[in-house]
């Protein structure tokens, strides 16, 4: 049980370049979450899916799309990555009453 | 709005010493409250969560947090702090419960540090 997987760990981009950061959960969760953290902010949402084929607008969802490609699987897309989007991202699937993150992917935009 | 405020960015404390993070939410309905420990490098690790009775929680690591409602307060505390606490910790708050908990509103977290 590897519960909430992240790839990559570390990623460095050039403005311009698109990317997709990977998320899997194995605990059968309906809902998964993106976020990202930046110092002195706190982590903030991106983009949420409640459950399989649904997808909805956190609070900072510009400049990246999603998918739910199943139950298990919810992918953070950078079509055309600026520096303002370096941060660390953080994805999370949750149950009745818990949220479980992921290690975090590092993702430095020069 | 749900929104969550820790008014600590930075506690510096020594070791053996107790601990208070504060943590003030704001939300219409009964929250669901939550705080999470970050080490360095690291993803978000539960520490305890209140969602309804005794308004004293007890959580992993010696740790436990205390809901007022009439403050509209979550405050994290452990009698005796030991070095390996040294991380920054985050107070969130939910909407309920129904079919799945939903998002979390994180506060801005409070970095702690620890004095040998």
């Amino acid at each position: 049980n590897a519960g909430v997987t992240q790839t990559p760990k570390f990623q460095v981009l050039k403005t311009g370049q698109s990317m997709t950061l990977q998320c899997a959960q194995d605990m059968n969760h309906n809902s998964m979450y993106w976020y990202r953290q930046d110092p002195g902010m706190g982590l903030r949402l991106i983009y949420y899916s409640a459950s399989e084929g649904t997808t909805d607008k956190g609070e900072v969802p510009n400049g990246y799309n999603v998918s739910r490609l199943n139950k298990r699987e919810f992918s953070l897309r950078l079509e055309s990555a600026a520096p303002s989007q370096t941060s660390v991202y953080f994805c999370a699937s949750s149950d009745w009453d818990e949220q479980y993150f992921g290690p975090g992917t590092r993702l430095t935009v020069t | 709005a749900q929104s969550v405020t820790q008014p600590d960015i930075h506690i510096t404390v020594s070791e053996g010493a107790s601990l208070e993070l504060r943590c003030n939410y704001s939300y219409g309905a009964t929250p669901y409250l939550f705080w999470y420990v970050q080490s360095p490098g690291q993803g978000l690790q539960l520490l305890l969560k209140y969602f309804s009775g005794d308004t004293l929680v007890q959580g992993i690591k010696g740790f436990e947090a205390e809901f007022k409602r009439s403050q509209s307060s979550f405050n994290l505390r452990k009698p005796s702090v030991h070095w390996s606490d040294a991380a920054e910790y985050f107070c969130a708050v939910g909407k309920g419960r129904g079919s799945t908990l939903g998002r979390l509103y994180f506060g801005r977290g409070t970095q702690l540090t620890v004095w040998p």
